[in-house]
């Protein structure tokens, strides 16, 4: 079975600092993972994902994720946290091993950027 | 916006109504998925079709019963709910459903706030 975890359930932080919300997953065979925000009232918005090649992914807006195969990690950051990215966020993962092709989501992590 | 709609955006029903969710996605794809949103719990899968059939049903009960007339619209038709299945329902679509590679991204709809009472 794959899953996800998102250790925090809330992450603080002041605008300009840089920013992480965690992500640990777990699955048989090769992870694809992918993070996504949901703003008030509305659906979730994808942002990025890692399929395969460089580590470092790059998203939308200025958001970028690592993924750590040893660590099992997908860990999302951001430079400088904007007021506005204040939101709920979730990691998902897919692996195409046995019947999960499905994705599967964390419990969401909500950050605040504080003024 | 993601290219996928949603109506009503907000329900308010009695336990012994009866009331459908609408999806429509302008995407050209071919896969749709049904999601509960709880408060403080992962995104649920409830159904997924593909090219209008159903490929997965995960051991959702029996009062919500969905409809893929065709690869853009998507229903889930609600009755005789209990207060528990009030949520935020979400529709997500993408291009063939997971049966090619694991690469697809989900595009999702606004969701539907339910309320039942």
């Amino acid at each position: 079975a794959q899953s996800v975890a998102q250790p925090e359930d809330q992450v603080n932080v002041a605008e300009g600092n840089p920013l992480t919300v965690k992500c640990t997953y777990s699955v048989s065979g090769n992870p694809y993972l992918f993070w996504y925000v949901q703003y008030p009232n509305r659906g979730l918005q994808f942002l990025l994902k890692y399929i395969t090649g460089d580590n470092l992914v790059k998203g939308s807006y200025g958001f970028e994720a690592e993924f750590n195969k040893s660590q099992t990690s997908f860990h999302l950051k951001k430079p400088s946290a904007l007021v506005s990215d204040s939101a709920l966020y979730f990691c998902a993962v897919r692996s195409l091993s046995g019947s999960a092709r499905q994705l599967t989501f964390g419990s969401g992590t909500q950050l605040t950027v504080l003024p | 916006e993601t290219g996928v709609t949603q109506t009503p955006r907000h329900l308010v029903m009695g336990m012994t109504n009866k009331k459908s969710l609408k999806c429509e996605q302008h995407l050209g794809h071919n896969a749709m998925y049904w999601y509960k949103q709880s408060a403080k719990k992962p995104l649920e899968l409830m159904f997924v079709y593909n090219f209008k059939e159903q490929t997965e049903n995960n051991s959702v009960p029996s009062r919500f019963s969905p409809e893929c007339p065709n690869s853009s619209h998507l229903f889930l038709h609600l009755h005789t709910l209990q207060p528990e299945d009030s949520a935020l329902y979400l529709c997500a679509s993408s291009p063939l459903g997971g049966l090619q590679g694991g690469q697809e991204t989900q595009y999702f709809g606004p969701g539907t706030r339910l309320l039942v009472l």
